[in-house]
């Protein structure tokens, strides 16, 4: 069975802190590893990854991929309070499904 | 706004009670995902259909049915409700190219709750 484990599961910074989450995984037949930021209701999509090595990046938010460690990350730098969220992993795997983490919840205190 | 419409926002229901969730993917998409979304549990993986037929299935329970209309949008029948189905139902559609490269795009989602 396909198994996403996040970590850590709670984090909390200041301001202007920079925070690496994590995420590893086991799938059968991988295909892609995506992030999302989930404030109060839907997952907002924020990468998607298939390639090892190739870093994404959008503003302060960065994330690459190691397919043969099986794991990714995703860096924040010069964290906001508008930051604060759960930030969660999936990977597509066999058929098609998206097995999500339980996700990360980083909470950016001012 | 991702371009997926959920309907209703929220549902309260008695226990034993049977419920429609719906679903509308995104233009041109033609795969939609359903997961159920609790405090403990994360986001769980229901059902996948793409293109009207069903494509991938996870920890749906019996009482649970999900079907996808030639129209493409999706509906998840919830049946013999119980207190522990309250939770967060999304609806995730994404169009599948190259195989599956699955950027799935979420909608706001049902929040359901059994009294």
């Amino acid at each position: 069975e396909d198994k996403v484990v996040q970590s850590p599961l709670s984090l909390v910074v200041h301001e202007g802190d920079t925070v690496t989450l994590n995420c590893s995984y086991e799938v059968t037949n991988f295909r892609s590893l995506l992030w999302y930021k989930q404030e109060k209701k839907a997952p907002t999509f924020l990468f998607m990854l298939t390639s090892s090595g190739i870093e994404k990046k959008s503003g302060r938010l960065s994330s690459i991929l190691d397919k043969k460690e099986l794991f990714s990350i995703l860096n924040i730098t010069a964290t906001q309070t508008g930051d604060s969220a759960i930030y969660l992993c999936a990977v597509g795997g066999s058929n098609y499904k998206l097995t999500f983490g339980k996700g990360t919840l980083l909470t950016v205190n001012p | 706004d991702s371009g997926v419409t959920q309907t209703p926002k929220h549902l309260i229901t008695a226990t034993g009670q049977r419920v429609t969730l719906r679903c509308s993917p995104r233009s041109g998409d033609l795969s939609v995902y359903w997961y159920q979304q609790s405090l403990d549990q994360g986001l769980q993986f229901l059902i996948q259909y793409y293109n009207g037929e069903e494509r991938a299935k996870g920890n749906i329970l019996e009482r649970f049915s999900a079907q996808q209309f030639p129209d493409l949008h999706s509906e998840l029948n919830l049946s013999s409700l119980e207190l522990g189905d309250s939770a967060l139902y999304f609806c995730a559609s994404s169009v599948e190219r190259d195989r599956g490269n699955t950027e799935a795009f979420f909608g706001q989602g049902t929040r359901l709750t059994v009294v």
